[in-house]
């Protein structure tokens, strides 16, 4: 069965402060995406990886930082994080690139104060 | 920047009602199209996929793809409460990775 598991369902953060969302899948697929969801505006792709160590920028890759150091693990990084980057944050894995399935992990609400 | 457009809704609808979601696409590469639920607080589930013209059938649910008018829908026959969700309308990226969504339609079906 497809799974993708998310470190955390809801975080809380200060402004500031180095914030790491990891994701994980188990399915041995090769992409694997991070988005932001928000009210009015949707889904975000933030950044994408196509392979372990490749990484490509998405539509708003700003203020974040990914790292993909193993296969099954794509973590997202908040360097320094904000007030305006309190979101849902959904991590999604696919087989393979185009014509393919994404499957989305459960997804972190993260508030920064 | 590639758009995907959705009717934000809400699109109410009776039980056991047929339910109309639509969605357009600007790019005209575009070769793969996927409707996502998505109920509140929760994360997007795949319903369908369709990557050729005309209808597909699973269940309740009909995609039906259009790619001279730019154009996929998605059907729901027989609509139940626990219908009520936001669908969301993806579609391939040139960058041959990604997807790009539509904001979502939130459909309410009344008992």
């Amino acid at each position: 069965d497809v799974k993708v598991t998310q470190s955390s369902r809801y975080l809380v953060k200060r402004t500031g402060e180095k914030v790491f969302l990891e994701c994980v899948q188990d399915m041995d697929h090769e992409n694997m995406f991070w988005y932001r969801q928000d009210p009015g505006l949707g889904l975000r792709l933030i950044y994408f990886s196509y392979d372990v160590k490749m990484k490509e920028k998405g539509d708003i890759p700003e203020g974040y930082s990914v790292s993909r150091e193993k296969k099954e693990r794509f973590s997202l990084i908040l360097e320094s994080a904000s007030t305006n980057q309190t979101s849902m944050y959904l991590c999604a894995s696919s087989l393979l690139p185009q014509s393919e399935t994404q499957y989305f992990g459960p997804g972190t609400r993260l508030l920064v104060l | 920047q590639k758009e995907v457009e959705q009717n934000s809704g809400p699109l109410s609808v009776p039980e056991g009602a047929i339910a109309s979601l639509n969605c357009t696409y600007s790019d005209r590469g575009s070769q793969s199209f996927f409707w996502y639920r998505q109920y509140s607080g929760k994360s997007p589930e795949l319903i369908m996929s369709i990557y050729s013209n005309g209808d597909k059938e699973d269940g309740r649910f009909t995609a039906q793809l259009n790619k001279a008018s730019q154009y996929v829908s998605l059907l729901i026959r027989d609509s139940q409460p626990s219908d009520s969700a936001t669908y969301l309308c993806a579609v391939n990226s040139n960058s041959g990775y990604a997807l790009n969504f539509g904001k979502g339609t939130s459909l309410l079906v009344t008992p």
